[in-house]
């Protein structure tokens, strides 16, 4: 079965500077991830997507992520951030004909 | 555009009473999957429908049942409810005519309140 971790629960970082959010996952087959934020009272928002191919991967607001293989990781990261990008992210991953695996989610804080 | 739709967004019953909580997708999607999701966790899996094929999650209790009478609606009903299922309930949707690898959209969520 394949499983998620999110190291870090919640991440504080100043506006405008770069944030990381790791994700790293277990599973004997190929995978498939995504990230996704959540703000207040609200669903989940698809960020990014890795199917195959290119292992970085562009999403929307800014934000890339890479696929590394042999660390098992997909970490999220964004040089520049804005106090807008204040959510919950989660790290997602499946695999052919099952369900999605979420991580635990972490927080992020932009600062002003 | 395109969207998943939950009612209401908000949502207050009375312990034990009865509670039915509602999705509508303009996706066409044949996948819909309700989550459960409590403050500062990750959302947690009731049950999905694949087209008509209704999907338990093992550990779902007997409590939550869901209807789709068409591939546009699904429900959430909760026969009755304790103060353990206030929790945000989130309803998502997934084609699998592109392949298992297509993310799910979700709605905005209802968050449930039990008094």
């Amino acid at each position: 079965a394949q499983s998620v971790t999110q190291l870090d629960s919640q991440v504080p970082v100043f506006e405008e500077a770069p944030v990381e959010l790791r994700c790293n996952y277990s599973s004997s087959v190929s995978v498939y991830l995504f990230w996704y934020v959540q703000y207040p009272n609200q669903g989940l928002q698809l960020l990014l997507k890795y199917l195959s191919g290119s292992t970085l991967v562009k999403g929307i607001n800014g934000f890339e992520a890479e696929f590394n293989k042999s660390q098992t990781s997909f970490h999220l990261r964004k040089p520049s951030v804005h106090i807008s990008d204040t959510a919950e992210y989660f790290c997602a991953v499946t695999v052919y004909g099952q369900n999605f695996v979420f991580g635990p989610g972490t927080r992020l804080s932009v600062l002003p | 555009d395109a969207m998943v739709i939950q009612n209401p967004r908000y949502q207050v019953t009375q312990f034990g009473k009865p509670v039915t909580l509602s999705c509508s997708q303009t996706l066409n999607h044949n996948v819909m999957y309700w989550y459960q999701q409590k403050s500062s966790q990750a959302p947690k899996l009731l049950f999905h429908y694949y087209d008509k094929d209704f999907n338990n999650e093992a550990d779902t209790p007997d409590n939550f049942q869901s209807r789709r009478p068409n591939t546009s609606f699904c429900f959430l009903d909760i026969r009755s409810p304790g103060l353990g299922d206030a929790a945000m309930y989130l309803c998502a949707t997934r084609s699998s005519g592109e392949g298992y690898n297509q993310p799910q959209h979700f709605g905005d969520g209802t968050r449930l309140s039990i008094l």
